[in-house]
């Protein structure tokens, strides 16, 4: 039972270079998320995407870019790396109930350094 | 005001100590709310679900006062694996959670 997977488990970028985050979950989860956290900052949310076909900015949209190519899988991309989005990146995914969603289940992260 | 707050510790306690971690939230539409547990450079995972009425988990308490918008996690008879970052979250209109910056526990020998 994997739950959730995101390669890579750590990358170095140059500065303008651009790289995408994978990330899939295998528990038929409708929602997913990507979060970065910086230290003091905990983590913040980048998109989520309630459903397959649908995406939503969250608190630090700014520079990222994502697609829910299925319902398995929820990718983030980064057009034009900066050393700002040096980062770890956390992908999760959630189930809901009928009074909306339940706890998250969280990939391992990436560690990203932009240089 | 951040949106959820907490103690930013650390918390440095003996084995065996029973220590208490306070958290407080903003958005009085808030309906879930979770402590996570997250280790050294690994991911967040959840802890307990935190109910209006308490609940209790083992040695682990949380308790929610929706009056005061105040969290709170208890751990009884610390044991040296309980050191983590202790994260206490809360749901944003039930569309996704919003987290706490984090209390680091270390419990010494």
């Amino acid at each position: 039972n994997a739950g959730v997977t995101q390669t890579p488990k750590f990358q170095v970028l140059k500065t303008g270079q651009s790289m995408t985050l994978q990330c899939a979950q295998d528990m038929n989860h409708n929602s997913m998320y990507w979060y970065r956290q910086d230290p003091g900052m905990g983590l913040r949310l980048i998109y989520y995407s309630a459903s397959e076909g649908t995406t939503d900015k969250g608190e630090v949209p700014n520079g990222y870019n994502v697609s829910r190519l299925n319902k398995r899988e929820f990718s983030l991309r980064l057009e034009s790396a900066a050393p700002s989005q040096t980062s770890v990146y956390f992908c999760a995914s959630s189930e809901e109930t009928g009074e909306g969603i339940y706890g998250y289940t969280f990939g391992s992260g990436t560690r990203l350094t932009v240089v | 005001r951040k949106e959820v707050e907490q103690d930013p510790g650390p918390f440095n306690v003996p084995e065996g100590a029973t220590v208490a971690f306070n958290c407080t939230y903003s958005n009085s539409a808030s309906q879930s709310f979770f402590w996570y547990r997250q280790d050294c450079r690994k991911e967040p995972k959840l802890l307990m679900s935190v109910y209006s009425s308490g609940n209790e988990d083992g040695r682990f308490t949380a308790q929610l006062n929706r009056a005061s918008q105040y969290i709170s996690l208890l751990i009884r008879d610390s044991k040296l694996s309980d050191s983590a970052t202790y994260l206490c979250v809360v749901d944003n209109y039930g569309q996704n959670f919003v987290f706490g910056p984090g209390t680091r526990l270390s419990v010494l020998p």
